[in-house]
């Protein structure tokens, strides 16, 4: 089956505009995950969703960054005033449910996010 | 300090060589680890996961979890070139939803 899917896959984008990154889950899975990799370091935690709440937003930076998923399925997150120090990877990854003992995460090819 | 830590490297092994990869964690909560692969410019894909302490082995990786010591290593036999790639060791905090810490990655490369 289709794995997880990530749009766009690049975004340039000038300091202080406002940009949207799209995640659509493996079917069926209801936890998904955002995180943010930088150049040379492991990805970071941002937020993750059970269903369609948002379970835990402790990883996001600051109040310039927020995500949703309205239906329980696709996620964006959203990213205002955006500042150099945002471009970084952002990925994404689905599980079959949030803290399972074995429940793996499936990352998508992740969206790469460049503030000029 | 990091919550989970692993030597960036690079660490350089020759072809059909065992390429030794660690990791120590400081969260107990963490009991379950995770490792994944990136090749540079793709995503994180899964190698193996492990949460009960001792080896399990999956083809030619072997990933060991040591709790009292809190370190994790894997092994992978007979590197081969497209072993090439920065592994990442994630800890699972189940008691946060199943959220991921990762190190820093250690990168190999294998010379042929």
């Amino acid at each position: 089956g289709a794995g997880v899917s990530q749009t766009p896959s690049n975004k340039v984008t000038e300091k202080g505009k406002y940009v949207e990154l799209r995640c659509d889950p493996i079917s069926g899975h209801t936890a998904l995950y955002w995180y943010r990799q930088s150049l040379g370091q492991g990805p970071e935690f941002l937020i993750y969703f059970q269903g369609t709440g948002a379970a835990d937003d402790s990883g996001l930076p600051n109040d310039r960054f927020f995500a949703v998923r309205p239906e329980g399925s696709v996620s964006t997150l959203k990213i205002q005033r955006t500042e150099r120090g945002d471009s970084a990877v952002y990925l994404c990854a689905s599980s079959p449910s949030a803290g399972a003992y074995t429940d793996t995460q499936y990352f998508g090819p992740g969206t790469r996010l460049t503030v000029l | 300090q990091k919550e989970v830590e692993q030597n960036s490297g690079p660490l350089s092994v020759p072809e059909g060589a065992i390429a030794s990869l660690n990791c120590t964690y400081s969260d107990r909560g963490s009991q379950s680890f995770f490792w994944y692969r990136q090749y540079s410019g793709k995503s994180p894909e899964l190698i193996m996961f492990i949460y009960s302490n001792g080896d399990k082995e999956d083809g030619r990786f072997t990933a060991q979890l040591n709790k009292a010591s809190q370190y994790v290593s894997l092994l992978i036999r007979d590197s081969q070139p497209s072993d090439s790639a920065t592994y990442l060791c994630a800890g699972v905090l189940y008691n946060q939803g199943g959220k991921l810490i990762f190190g820093q990655g250690t990168e190999l490369s294998v010379k042929p």
